[in-house]
């Protein structure tokens, strides 16, 4: 079964407005990672929280974990179109023995 | 100044054949990936390579085999391929600290493999 579980499969959204995304895995971890995927293209990645970080932020990209529910969160503020892609959490499975990505979630963003 | 790169671009072959998938890496990382993407997107690891050991998913076919002739390459063989292996592979590759692997990934733009 997948180890990164995304939420929603889909996301519609108008230029400007938050994009959140969430992420469920099941075993423990070192760390999870967000990834970013364009049509046709390779993934790309853009962020990585630890197990012991709670909340990370790179540019308009904001990640929470709780390791407690095992999930994860990736916020993306005033979003451009230029962010309509596909979303992927990762995560290494049990303390890094495997790598595991969740199916992704497809994000539109209309201008 | 390709990080990782991988040839060629799309493959388009009949059940039965062999094929090869080649995967190049110029960051200096000691660890590198093969991921299968399935139409609806799935992204599954196939293999994880370093020079110390290969970890293998279990579901992976025996059909597919890694190599490596050095650390900056890890190719793919397949062998009789089959309808169902039309995917797209990407390869990748990321430094894997002492503690274990999984740090950030690099991703190849992918191979387009269709088996008809």
């Amino acid at each position: 079964s997948q180890q990164g579980e995304e939420d929603p499969q889909a996301l519609s959204i108008q230029e400007g407005e938050n994009a959140t995304m969430n992420c469920s895995y099941k075993t423990s971890i070192n760390n999870l990672q967000w990834y970013r995927q364009n049509s046709g293209r390779g993934l790309v990645h853009l962020i990585l929280i630890r197990s012991n970080e709670r909340e990370k932020h790179s540019g308009r990209l904001r990640v929470t974990l709780d390791t407690s529910k095992k999930s994860s969160s990736l916020l993306i503020t005033a979003s451009r179109a230029a962010d309509t892609a596909s979303y992927f959490c990762a995560t290494d499975e049990n303390y890094g023995q495997n790598f595991v990505f969740g199916p992704g979630t497809r994000l539109s963003v209309l201008p | 100044d390709t990080a990782v790169s991988q040839t060629p671009k799309y493959l388009v072959t009949q059940m039965g054949n062999d094929k090869s998938i080649k995967c190049e890496q110029n960051l200096g990382h000691d660890t590198m990936y093969w991921y299968k993407q399935d139409s609806k997107k799935f992204l599954k690891i196939m293999f994880s390579y370093n020079n110390k050991e290969l970890i293998i998913n279990e579901t992976v076919p025996n059909r597919f085999s890694p190599k490596s002739p050095d650390k900056a390459h890890l190719n793919l063989h397949i062998n009789s391929l089959e309808l169902g292996d039309s995917a797209v592979y990407f390869c990748a590759s990321s430094s894997t600290r002492i503690s274990g692997r999984g740090d950030e990934q690099y991703f190849g733009p992918g191979t387009r493999l269709t088996v008809t």
